[in-house]
């Protein structure tokens, strides 16, 4: 189907931990899997996107796991900072459609 | 860095009205999308627009939504007899050609509907 879900809903660490979200899909033609950072009132902005001809990409403190036979994909941001807290958004897309379906979002606070 | 702009940022209207959201998407982008998101929920997709022509849209995109490109820089979404329930932010977003699935996200506008 369409639906994304994501987990958790909320998620605190203290500063300098790791966080992880997990997100799983079940329509198998999807192929691109990008990731939204939230910040309260503004934009999504996209922080990291995974193509399915890879299973992992990282960026700095940011890094993307995509397992395609489990139809999951997770998000994993390491020493994080208060500046990280924000609301992030999975989400999936796939060749031949141009709408991203997106994850129910998960509040992340960094303690400091 | 070049950035996807939005207007209003704020726009109020009584049900019924109709109302015009314009954007300027990237300008050497190709795609251009409308999401909505209710307050607290989800970001969801309302339609993609490429060579002058929609080219996907969702349920939520009803004959009371419509998408224009009236000149080689805007974008707009109109709803032409708003209702209680579309009160959101709509996020106007676009990607470019050879990159399709990237899309970049303008700041939103609020919509109001009382």
């Amino acid at each position: 189907g369409e639906n994304v879900e994501q987990h958790p809903s909320t998620l605190s660490v203290q500063e300098g931990d790791s966080a992880v979200i997990k997100c799983t899909y079940s329509d198998s033609a999807s192929n691109y899997f990008p990731w939204y950072k939230q910040e309260l009132g503004k934009r999504p902005q996209l922080i990291i996107d995974i193509r399915s001809n890879v299973g992992e990409k990282k960026d700095q403190r940011i890094a993307v796991t995509l397992n395609k036979t489990a139809k999951h994909f997770s998000l994993h941001i390491t020493e994080t900072q208060p500046e990280d807290s924000a609301v992030y958004f999975c989400a999936r897309g796939k060749t031949g459609a141009n709408n991203l379906f997106f994850g129910t979002g998960t509040r992340l606070t960094v303690i400091p | 860095e070049p950035e996807v702009t939005q207007t209003p940022s704020h726009q109020v209207t009584q049900m019924g009205q109709e109302v015009i959201l314009r954007c300027v998407p990237i300008s050497n982008h190709l795609y251009f999308y409308w999401y909505r998101q209710i307050l607290g929920q989800k970001v969801e997709f309302l339609v993609s627009f490429y060579n002058n022509e929609i080219s996907e849209k969702s349920e939520i995109f009803d004959d009371q939504f419509s998408v224009e490109r009236p000149d080689g820089s805007n974008f707009t979404l109109k709803i032409r007899s708003t209702k209680l329930e579309d009160s959101a932010m709509y996020f106007c977003a676009s990607g470019r050609l050879g990159a399709t699935y990237e899309q970049y996200f303008g700041p939103g506008t609020r919509l109001t509907v009382t």
